[in-house]
């Protein structure tokens, strides 16, 4: 089982949409979580972290299920801007950062 | 506030040739990380630096593969000699001093390595 597991993706998805991504992680201990972004071609960047009480980012939304080590993350009323490679990070220690695989999200006019 | 630098963005060599990746951290960021990214996948930890100790190279395959930040500032990533499976991007991070339990890791645009 892989450390890190998401949904394969691709998804497309019309403007206006609200799409969700799915991911699972194996290791218990792991203490930290978050979603990355990446572009086309372009470096991954932090879209934001995962909190076990839920967190909201304008039209992004993230949950954390520590019993169920599941991460999702809820993007509304889809923009053409998201289109992207959405990544499911997990930490297990200070610095230690495992990535998924990634899901493609594209957003159709 | 300049991001991470790496050079060179794109490098095309043939296989058993060497082959040197050079990254310059943001300033004040003591950890450094370099990562391997194939198409599809998410990068994967190559080298993980505090300061100018490799504190994590399980992952480096060392028959090949060698890395150096000697002043704990930039750093160079080699490979000798390549083969075509190295063909990927290489991408260097930072991030700074762990506190109240967050930290972000910043990326570099990385370095995209063809082996033919």
């Amino acid at each position: 089982r892989k450390e890190v597991e998401q949904d394969p993706g691709p998804f497309n998805v019309p403007e206006g949409a609200t799409v969700a991504f799915n991911c699972t992680y194996s290791n218990s201990a792991s203490q930290s979580f978050f979603w990355y972004r990446q572009d086309c071609r372009k470096e991954p960047k932090l879209l934001m972290s995962v909190y076990s009480s839920g967190n909201e980012d304008g039209r992004f939304t993230a949950q954390l299920n520590r019993a169920s080590q599941y991460i999702s993350l809820l993007i509304r009323d889809s923009k053409l801007s998201d289109s992207a490679t959405y990544l499911c990070v997990v930490g297990a220690g200070s610095y230690q950062l495992t990535f998924g695989k990634g899901t493609k999200l594209s957003v159709i006019p | 506030e300049a991001g991470v630098v790496q050079s060179p963005r794109y490098k095309i060599i043939e296989k058993k040739q060497p082959v040197a990746f050079w990254c310059n951290p943001i300033s004040g960021h003591n950890t450094l990380y370099w990562y391997l990214q194939n198409l599809g996948q998410g990068p994967e930890l190559l080298i993980r630096y505090e300061n100018e100790e490799a504190v994590d190279d399980s992952q480096l395959p060392k028959d090949r593969f060698s890395a150096e930040r000697l002043k704990g500032v930039d750093s160079t990533l080699k490979i000798q000699p390549a083969e075509l499976g190295d063909s990927a991007v290489y991408l260097c991070a930072s991030s700074p001093a762990w506190t109240s339990g967050y930290y972000e890791q910043y990326f570099g645009p990385g370095t995209r390595l063809t082996v033919t």
